[in-house]
Parts: structure tokens; C-alpha cells; sequence
């Protein structure tokens, strides 16, 4: 079954500096989606993204976070000046056109901030 | 505000028998309700959708119904196996936007 791939799997970094998670869809997906789980507590949406744009975002995707998707392949989450609060697992999700609603998860990016 | 509930303790059940999660939504009027198996350090994986307009549906040993007037929807794993032994996450939707419940984590003893 195809897979949707996130890149690192482990994030390490300072307060303050900026980290770049990086995540390549299924080739024929539409939707993206970035969604976060800090330990112990509840997967919760950040961002979704169609046709280059955001079309939905939560109260925490605050000005320090952006999406792009460069090329026909990677949709990327940038945190500009990275918090301790902000030590997660991240996750990348994608889903196909239609009526399905079914998203396809990655395995994760582990954000620890020190 | 929206909530999602589900059991928050873990349940733990003997290899066969039937286990039954259970997730309750308030403040919410998903068009669609949505079932996940996450194991640690991993990523949901997608088990089964029910739309607000269907009852129950199937898939092999996997049962969900949806009770919208209730606002429940339970998940029943029947013949269970240890190899399901797993959080179960409940989550709701409209669009592709999910608001996942906190799971519940299922433990099969052989």
C-alpha cells in the first residue's frame, strides 16, 4: 500500500531556531495535512493544505508556523523560532480526491526542543 | 466547546473475546465519524469510517455503529488477538479535518 514518508524521524534542536519537517505525500493525493501529538495527549490538527494554499489552520498554527509544497512532492512544516512547548511528534497526512475522507498518516517526526 | 470522550482507561480482555470502545462527542455534528489504530511511536492508521446517515457498518472482525442522536459511536473487535493490542482513537470529522478523542488503549491477553 502506498506510504506517506516523513523526514527526520527524530528532531532535535534549540529554543529559538527554526526546524524544517519534511514529508512526501502518496503521488495522487490532493489534501495535505499536518497534525501534532504532544506525549500522552490528543493528536490535534495544525494545518490543511489544497491547490497551494492553507484552507483551514487552528488556533496554534500562530505566525511562527508555514507550509509550502516546493515541488510536486515534499509539503513541508517550518516552525521559525522553535519553543519547548512546541516538543512533539508531528504528523503528516494526505488524503485522495472525492467523497473519501480516509487520511493516510506518517509515521512522524519526534520534535524535542531544548 | 467540542469534546470527544472516550474510555480512558485501558481495557483489558482475553484473546477471543469481544471487545467493546466506546466514543462520545458533544457540541459537534460530524458528517462523518472516523476510527484509527495508533501504536506507539507511530502514526494513525485508518480502520473504518461511518457517515452520520448510516447505522452500523463491517469490516471482517471490525464493527462500528453511530448513534447520532445519542452522539455515540462504539467499535467492537470481535475474536480478539493480542496483534490488537493498540490505542483505538475516535475522531470526527467534516472535510478532512479530524478532532481525534484521546484513545483508548486495548490490551489482548493470550
Amino acid at each position: 500500500e502506498p506510504e506517506v514518508t516523513q523526514t527526520p524521524s527524530h528532531q532535535v534542536t534549540q529554543m529559538g531556531q527554526e526546524v524544517i519537517l519534511r514529508c512526501v505525500p502518496i503521488s495522487n493525493h490532493l489534501y495535505f495535512y499536518w497534525y501534532r501529538q504532544i506525549l500522552g495527549q490528543k493528536v490535534e490538527f495544525l494545518v490543511s493544505f489544497y491547490n497551494n494554499e492553507i484552507s483551514e489552520k487552528s488556533e496554534i498554527f500562530d505566525d511562527q508556523f508555514s507550509v509550502e509544497r516546493p515541488d510536486g512532492s515534499n509539503f513541508t512544516l517550518k516552525i521559525r523560532s522553535t519553543k519547548l512547548e512546541d516538543s512533539a511528534m508531528y504528523f503528516c497526512a494526505s488524503r485522495g480526491q472525492g467523497l473519501t475522507e480516509k487520511l493516510f498518516f506518517g509515521s512522524g517526526t519526534q520534535l524535542s526542543v531544548l | 466547546s467540542q469534546k470527544i470522550e472516550q474510555n480512558s482507561e485501558a481495557l483489558n480482555i482475553q484473546e477471543g473475546k469481544t471487545a467493546t470502545l466506546t466514543c462520545n462527542y458533544t457540541n459537534y455534528s460530524p458528517a462523518y465519524l472516523q476510527w484509527y489504530r495508533q501504536d506507539p511511536g507511530r502514526g494513525p492508521v485508518f480502520l473504518l469510517l461511518i457517515r452520520e446517515n448510516e447505522k452500523e457498518k463491517r469490516k471482517e472482525r471490525l464493527k462500528v455503529t453511530f448513534d447520532t442522536t445519542l452522539k455515540q459511536s462504539l467499535f467492537h473487535i470481535t475474536a480478539s488477538q493480542p496483534a490488537d493490542s493498540a490505542t483505538y482513537l475516535c475522531a470526527l470529522g467534516k472535510g478532512g479535518k479530524l478532532i481525534f478523542g484521546q484513545g483508548t488503549e486495548l490490551s489482548v491477553k493470550p
